[in-house]
């Protein structure tokens, strides 16, 4: 069964540092979002992204985020300038180009800022 | 603005019990309607969803989930709990877009008793 991919599965990185989250979307699939889930609360929406464009964006989205996709296969989450509270679990998630379709989420990378 | 509650934190069930889990949400028109349970270090993976029509939706795993307009719920039902249901569910709400941006709720804990 296809699935979403998210590399890598855990990411520790130094406050102040740029990381960048991958993921591979199911292949035919034409939306692309990110989301982010923080200890203990609620899975939160980044970002939405279609036809190499920002669809929406939430709050949270500020400059310090950015999205890409570089090729055919790749969506990723580049975040300039890790800060402590950007420690979370953040999930990639696809979906079909039409009506009435569900997301399909990766298994999340969990990034720890210290 | 969107708001999708989920009461019950935690929840704990004996295996070969009955389940409920409740969800509410808050929103003008009828939403998309969104199950999905994650596993310890696992993504989140769909139940079962509501788009139309018939208000009774089976899903995987034996799940299945009534909507109800008149109380804006879409609660999670299963007749008999397997131990293999220990997870964590969450609601989420569509606002039905193409580019469905995803409402969460907090997501409910259950702990299945041998």
């Amino acid at each position: 069964e296809p699935e979403v991919t998210q590399t890598p599965s855990h990411q520790v990185t130094q406050m102040g540092q740029e990381v960048i989250l991958r993921c591979v979307p199911i292949s035919n699939h034409l939306y692309f979002y990110w989301y982010r889930q923080i200890l203990g609360q609620k899975v939160e929406f980044l970002v939405s992204f279609y036809n190499n464009e920002i669809s929406e964006k939430s709050e949270i989205f500020d400059d310090q985020f950015s999205v890409e996709r570089p090729d055919g296969s790749n969506f990723t989450l580049k975040i300039r300038s890790t800060k402590l509270e950007d420690s979370a679990m953040y999930f990639c998630a696809s979906s079909e180009p039409m009506w009435q379709t569900e997301a399909f989420f990766g298994q999340g990378t969990r990034l720890t800022v210290v | 603005a969107q708001s999708v509650t989920q009461p019950d934190i935690h929840i704990t069930v004996s295996e070969g019990a009955s389940l409920e889990l409740r969800c509410n949400y808050s929103y003008g028109a009828t939403p998309y309607l969104f199950w999905y349970v994650q596993s310890p270090g696992q993504g989140l993976q769909l139940l079962l969803k509501y788009f139309s029509g018939d208000t009774l939706v089976q899903g995987i795993k034996g799940f299945e989930a009534e909507f109800k307009r008149s109380q804006s719920s879409f609660n999670l039902r299963k007749p008999s709990v397997h131990w293999s249901d220990a997870a964590e569910y969450f609601c989420a709400v569509d606002r039905g877009s193409t580019l469905g941006r995803l409402y969460f709720g907090r997501g409910t804990q259950l702990t299945v008793w041998p």
